[in-house]
């Protein structure tokens, strides 16, 4: 059973820090990874795909790693800002594109 | 392109009741799923529907149900709702092929059970 932990739950930073989300699973045996943001009461906005064979994604200021070895994903989010403020989730598919096993998320706040 | 839309957003319900929620899928994309999201946790896997035929279940009793419809878009049915059963019920769409396409959510539909 695919089991995903975050860590840590809740974090705050100053405005233009660069942080790391931390994401890991027990599993190996994935399709993708996938990280989403999602505002208070809001649905999940996919931030980066990155499918079982790659290592990394970036788009903009961020950029996703994957190590399956490791069982570890990483989130990192360059020169933060005050809109970044989220909750961020990882969630990793099962191996037959299945269902995925969601993390419970960090919390990020930004602080002007 | 469309994206998932869900109906309604916000529904009150009284515990023993039976809800209907709605989800359209975004366009081109031939799998939906289900997810249930209580207040501070990650959301839990209910099932998924693929060509209109139910292809993968979580640890959900069976008085959680849904249909898919020929468009692709789905229904997720909750029989004898209980106080638990609160908690943001989101849907999610994506293609079933091996080029690995990612979930898209919908904004998801707020249930609240008194």
């Amino acid at each position: 059973k695919q089991e995903v932990t975050q860590i840590p739950a809740a974090l705050s930073v100053p405005e233009g820090e660069n942080l790391v989300l931390n994401c890991s699973f027990t599993d190996s045996a994935i399709y993708n990874l996938q990280w989403f943001r999602q505002d208070p009461g809001k649905g999940l906005t996919s931030l980066l795909l990155i499918q079982s064979s790659q290592r990394e994604q970036t788009s903009g200021r961020l950029n996703a790693s994957l190590d399956k070895s490791s069982g570890r994903s990483t989130l990192y989010i360059a020169a933060s800002q005050p809109g970044d403020s989220a909750t961020y989730l990882c969630a990793m598919r099962d191996a037959n594109a299945g269902k995925s096993t969601f993390g419970d998320g960090t919390t990020l706040t930004v602080k002007p | 392109e469309t994206g998932v839309t869900q109906s309604p957003t916000h529904l009150i319900k009284t515990r023993g009741q039976q809800v209907t929620l709605r989800c359209s899928s975004q366009s081109g994309h031939n799998t939906v799923s289900w997810y249930q999201q209580a207040l501070g946790q990650g959301p839990q896997f209910i099932f998924q529907y693929y060509r209109e035929e139910e292809n993968g279940r979580g640890n959900f009793p069976p008085r959680f149900s849904g249909l898919q419809f020929p468009n692709y878009s789905s229904e997720l049915n909750v029989n004898a709702l209980e106080l638990d059963d609160s908690a943001l019920y989101l849907c999610a769409s994506s293609l079933y092929t091996g080029s690995g396409y990612g979930y898209t959510f919908g904004s998801g539909t707020r249930l609240t059970v008194v």
